[in-house]
């Protein structure tokens, strides 16, 4: 059975600067897809980032970017020029080829004025 | 596309009573899922459809939980003999069954159980 493990609970970065948040995650499928979302307080969840297995470029949205690296199962999120907004949890996401989506535990990431 | 809707949006009931939410997905998707969620966690896998057909039921699921999507549309999540463990955020989520298609959420249903 494939898991997504999220081993930062908690971040904290300051205001306009990068931070960076780590997923791994276990599979024995070659052919899959990995997602970030964001959940606010408000607690709706909206889709970040995206990132095909089969491709071996690294997906990039605007200032949020990620780090595939499928042979070590790695799949970390950056954030550069942080925003206020970007306060929130983040969950990172594994979606098998039978469309089974699992969920990481987090990591609630703070940004200081 | 109204996006993915659940009521009740709360639901307070008392040990033992049995409760049943609702989800609309968006009209055209055909894939359907149920989480749980309790504060500070991540969304935890329940269920998840094609159409009607209930293609997994998660293994830490009780047997007190039955989901239904009887004519692919919406769906409904029941929990009988509820118990104070139960307590959670349930969100439904929908997407189309094509590859890598990112899911949509409801803004769940938090059930309080005392």
């Amino acid at each position: 059975a494939q898991t997504v493990t999220q081993s930062q609970p908690e971040m904290s970065v300051q205001e306009a600067e990068t931070v960076t948040l780590s997923c791994t995650y276990d599979t024995s499928e070659s052919d899959y897809y990995l997602f970030w979302y964001k959940q606010p307080p408000s607690r709706q969840m909206i889709l970040v980032i995206r990132q095909e297995a089969y491709k071996q470029q690294n997906a990039t949205e605007n200032r949020f970017s990620v780090n595939f690296q499928k042979a070590a199962k790695s799949f970390s999120l950056k954030i550069s020029d942080s925003q206020l907004g970007d306060a929130a949890m983040y969950f990172c996401a594994y979606r098998s080829a039978d469309d089974k989506i699992i969920f990481g535990k987090g990591t609630r990431l703070h940004i200081l004025p | 596309d109204t996006g993915v809707s659940q009521d009740p949006r709360h639901k307070i009931t008392k040990r033992g009573q049995n409760v049943t939410f609702r989800c609309d997905p968006i009209s055209e998707h055909n894939r359907l899922y149920w989480y749980r969620q309790t504060l500070g966690q991540g969304p935890e896998f329940l269920t998840y459809f094609q159409n009607e057909a209930q293609l997994e039921k998660s293994r830490l699921l009780s047997d007190r939980f039955s989901a239904e999507r009887p004519k692919g549309s919406f769906s409904t999540l029941e929990i009988q003999r509820t118990e104070q463990g139960d307590s959670a955020m349930y969100l439904c989520a929908s997407s189309q069954r094509q590859s890598g298609e990112k899911l949509f959420f409801g803004s769940g249903t938090q059930l309080s159980v005392l």
